[in-house]
């Protein structure tokens, strides 16, 4: 059984701040890596995607892989009111993308 | 609208009633996906289609759900007797076969049962 953990938060960074988002998985053979953010009430949106140990930036978000250590994390620099949200961690089973599975989630509160 | 198009919304309704609801995936989009979250949790997956095939269901489904895709492109998940532990936000998904591509999710039904 696959398993991705994440911290539920809250997490509360200040407006111009870098929130860091952390997320652990179980599954050694797994090779991609998707964060979603989920606004209170709506549908998960994909903003990350990694498949490579290092870094992957777009724009203020960078996501952060370590294979050896199965952990990945999302950095956003210059936090903003508008990415207070819930971060999903999602692994998708190895050899295709018929089944994500999903951690819990990280709330991110991003005070003005 | 080109986005993955979920009916309705909204469900309220008593327990031990059926429903039944609808997801419209993007155009051309081979693969469909259900998925069932409830508050503070990640969407856990339900089931998958590949075309009008539903190639994996979830364990933990129950034989009061059944879902699917006729002719490959519309979906409808059915609940039948209704449970209140069935309150959850009902997600779907799709993606295209080709170049295995993350999937897109519509804005899910919020299905609440009374």
């Amino acid at each position: 059984q696959k398993e991705v953990e994440q911290n539920s938060g809250p997490l509360s960074v200040p407006e111009g701040a870098i929130a860091s988002l952390n997320c652990t998985y179980s599954d050694r053979v797994s090779q991609s890596f998707f964060w979603y953010r989920q606004y209170s009430g709506k549908s998960p949106e994909l903003i990350m995607s990694i498949y490579s140990n290092g870094d992957k930036e777009d724009g203020r978000f960078t996501a952060q892989l370590n294979k050896a250590s199965q952990y990945v994390s999302l950095l956003i620099r210059d936090s903003q009111p508008s990415d207070s949200a819930t971060y999903l961690c999602a692994v998708p089973d190895s050899g295709g993308y018929q089944k994500v599975t999903f951690g819990t989630g990280t709330k991110l509160q991003v005070i003005p | 609208d080109t986005g993955v198009s979920q009916d309705p919304r909204h469900k309220i309704t008593k327990r031990g009633q059926n429903v039944t609801f609808r997801c419209d995936p993007i155009s051309e989009h081979n693969r469909l996906y259900w998925y069932r979250q409830t508050l503070g949790q990640g969407p856990e997956f339900l089931t998958y289609f590949q075309n009008e095939a539903q190639l994996e269901k979830s364990r933990l489904l129950s034989d009061r759900f059944s879902a699917e895709r006729p002719k490959g492109s519309f979906s409808t998940l059915e609940i039948q007797r209704t449970e209140q532990g069935d309150s959850a936000m009902y997600l779907c998904a799709s993606s295209p076969t080709l170049g295995d591509t993350e999937a897109f999710f519509g804005q899910g039904t919020r299905l609440t049962v009374v």
